[in-house]
């Protein structure tokens, strides 16, 4: 199985700052087709998933922009260039290169 | 409204049997992949499963091959997890998720149920 390692745990920032989260996985993530099945969650207490980021640095329908992905291979990167009220939560990559699909630990992003 | 909806949660004792529902509306339901997630108090997403628009394709995660099966109905726009052998360590809330259409290329999990509570415990 594909092991996916996200770093920081937490992360405290001000609202109005930038933060900025790492996910590494143990075998690279691009699929034959050329595609990089990698993939941004966030999970607001209380509520399920949302879908942030696709295939890598493609953001969803209705994501601000201020969110935005990077990475290949094996790290991967999610930046947000200024953090709002509604960013707080906890923050998962996930990879659908290989079966089973897995998900990173998760990241809590707290206000400071 | 494009929605998943799961229902069918509850207690269970070890050794049980549960059968979730994932009721689907808003969109084409059988030309869709659908996943099954689940998340222990307090720890992180963890995948389960998934179908194919037919129902003649399906995939788990080992922890739960042999004991969980997925299946649908696209007439009643529906996913079913039948869930035998249960174990402590099965208790978790499980969501539905929309998984992509064959050809795409599109992966992700764009749309997600609410989730339904499962615990097991004597």
């Amino acid at each position: 199985d594909i092991v996916m390692t996200q770093t920081p745990l937490s992360l405290s920032v001000t609202p109005g700052q930038p933060a900025s989260i790492s996910c590494k996985s143990s075998q690279s993530l691009l699929h034959g087709d050329g595609k990089t099945y990698l993939y941004w969650y966030l999970q607001r207490p209380g509520q399920p998933p949302q879908l942030l980021i696709y295939d890598v640095s493609n953001r969803f329908s209705g994501v601000p922009d201020r969110f935005s992905g990077s990475g290949s291979g094996t790290d991967f990167t999610l930046k947000i260039s200024r953090v709002e009220a509604e960013d707080f939560g906890v923050y998962y990559c996930m990879q659908s290169t290989q079966l089973p699909k897995t998900f990173g630990q998760g990241t809590k992003v707290e206000i400071k | 409204e494009v929605q998943l909806v799961e229902s069918g949660g509850g207690l269970v004792q070890p050794g049980g049997s549960l059968r979730l529902s994932c009721a689907a509306s808003g969109f084409s339901f059988s030309d869709y992949w659908i996943t099954w997630v689940r998340q222990a108090p307090g720890k992180g997403l963890e995948w389960v499963g998934n179908m194919n628009p037919d129902g003649s394709d399906k995939y788990y995660v080992d922890s739960v091959r042999g004991r969980f099966t997925i299946s649908r109905d696209n007439a009643e726009n529906s996913l079913y997890l039948q869930m035998n052998s249960l174990r402590d360590e099965d208790t978790a809330v499980y969501y539905c998720a929309r998984d992509g259409r064959p050809g795409s290329g599109f992966r992700a999990f764009d749309i997600w149920g609410q989730g339904t509570m499962v615990t097991v415990s004597s």
